[in-house]
């Protein structure tokens, strides 16, 4: 099964907000909701933040967001900040017991 | 504070095996399903098994599955990765990461890492 498709990278300056977007099939994203977004530093362990589409878990910050229309999620981040800079990843369920992720998406604060 | 430790990395020959281990705490482990995922240094993660609270019930990606084995011991807190007939498209970065619930599941804390290199 082919990765889910995120662009390889995004920037934006600080306060911007940017958008990335999250393609898959009707197999994975568009049939459950249950995409998640992690957040990855170099070197470091993914953090997740963003599950089930749209949920945060605690201790994540509100200028993370998600949502999700057909086949394709997206996570916003909003009043960019430097330390935002990172490497983000998508998830989706895929059936039959298995996870899918994203290619992954640079995101460069200008 | 839930914490995940992976080991037993390091290089291999093609054809050699590897035995991965990640022992668990802060945490009840034993109520917990785990996933093994990999990421290739600057590439994309990629899942590769999962495994049910009492170790019944595994599931593999296409690309390692009847080659790697998941299990876990927990009485020992630890999950494990058994990784046999390795190529040098197995060599990555494996990460150990924990399940949880709400509505569906979701994969919530990761480990360290821990890296497999396979190379003649």
């Amino acid at each position: 099964q082919s990765a889910l498709t995120q662009p390889a990278s995004v920037s934006g300056s600080p306060g911007q907000s940017i958008t990335i977007s999250c393609t898959g099939t009707s197999s994975d994203i568009g049939n459950f909701n249950l995409v998640s977004w992690f957040q990855q530093h170099p070197g470091k362990a993914p953090k997740l933040l963003i599950y089930e589409v749209t949920k945060r878990p605690s201790g994540v910050s509100d200028r993370f967001s998600g949502s999700k229309s057909g086949n394709t999620a997206s996570l916003t981040i909003s009043g960019l900040q430097a330390e935002d800079e990172a490497d983000y990843s998508c998830c989706s369920y895929a059936g039959s017991n298995t996870l899918i992720f994203g290619g992954g998406t640079t995101l460069t604060v200008l | 504070e839930v914490q995940l430790v992976e080991s037993g990395g390091g290089l291999v020959q093609p054809g050699g095996s590897l035995r991965l281990s990640c022992v668990a705490s802060g945490f009840t482990f034993s109520i917990y399903y785990l996933h093994w995922v990999r990421q290739v240094p600057g590439k994309g993660l990629l899942w590769v098994s999962r495994i049910r609270t009492d170790g019944s019930i595994t599931s593999y990606a296409d690309s390692v599955k009847g080659r790697f084995t998941i299990s876990r011991d927990n009485a020992k807190n630890t999950l494990y990765l058994q990784m046999n007939s390795l190529r040098a498209e197995d060599t990555a970065v494996y990460y150990c990461a924990r399940e949880t619930y709400d509505s569906g599941w979701y994969v919530d804390y990761w480990g360290q890492g821990t890296l497999v290199s396979v190379s003649s």
